[in-house]
């Protein structure tokens, strides 16, 4: 089972600024099979990155990911008031369940 | 609308059942496949079971096997989750959700809630 494992669990920011998330994997994610998810306080997750880089449909521009084999890395340019929330990554490649990170959360400074 | 609607959460005593429900729209539910993730209060996202399009392959957590079965009525566009001997620990939120590209849940429902108490 691959652990997947995040850094900061939490990160103080204020709006403007830039947030630099990490996701760590314990082995090489295949094909860079690594999601990333934002959730807010009350909601369901939301799917912003798939594929390690690629968009979701929907998604601003601020939110791109970056990485490959065991590194990963979401960066939120110029945070707005509603990008304070939880983030999850998610590795989607080695069978038969896909495991999160155990999240960071993203708040106000 | 492409949507996921959970349904059958509520409260039940420990070693009981409880059978959730998905009901999907505006997509053809047939050629995908699904899976329940679940979130305890203040925790984060565990992946619980998912099934291929026809019902044939299903897989779970280690925690919930022998005891959770997921399936699926492609007829009626709906999953299930049937939980059986329900522990303190099962207490969560039940999302069902759609793996799209690459395998990333591009879709989610809303929830449902499902609290394991005496």
């Amino acid at each position: 089972e691959i652990v997947l494992t995040q850094s900061p669990g939490t990160l103080s920011l204020s709006p403007g600024e830039r947030a630099t998330l990490s996701c760590r994997a314990s082995q090489n994610v295949d094909n860079n099979y690594l999601a990333w998810y934002q959730q807010r306080p009350g909601q369901a997750p939301r799917l912003l990155i798939y594929g390690a880089s690629a968009r979701a449909p929907d998604i601003p521009d601020r939110f791109s990911g970056s990485g490959s084999g065991t590194d990963f890395t979401l960066t939120i340019n110029r945070l707005e008031p509603e990008d304070f929330a939880v983030y999850y990554c998610q590795q989607c490649r080695t069978s038969p369940l896909h495991t999160f990170g155990q999240g960071t959360n993203l708040e106000i400074k | 609308e492409v949507q996921l609607v959970e349904s059958g959460g509520g409260l039940v005593q420990p070693g009981r059942s409880l059978r959730l429900s998905c009901t999907a729209s505006g997509f053809r539910f047939n050629t995908y496949w699904m899976s329940w993730v679940r979130q305890a209060p203040g925790k984060g996202l565990e992946y619980v079971a998912n099934i291929n399009t026809d019902g044939g392959e299903k897989n779970y957590v280690d925690s919930v096997k022998g005891r959770f079965t997921i399936s699926r009525d492609n007829a009626k566009n709906s999953l299930y989750l049937q939980m059986d001997s329900l522990r303190v620990d099962d207490t969560a939120v039940y999302y069902c959700a759609r793996p799209g590209r690459l395998w990333a849940f591009d879709i989610w429902g809303h929830g449902t809630m499902v609290t394991v108490s005496s």
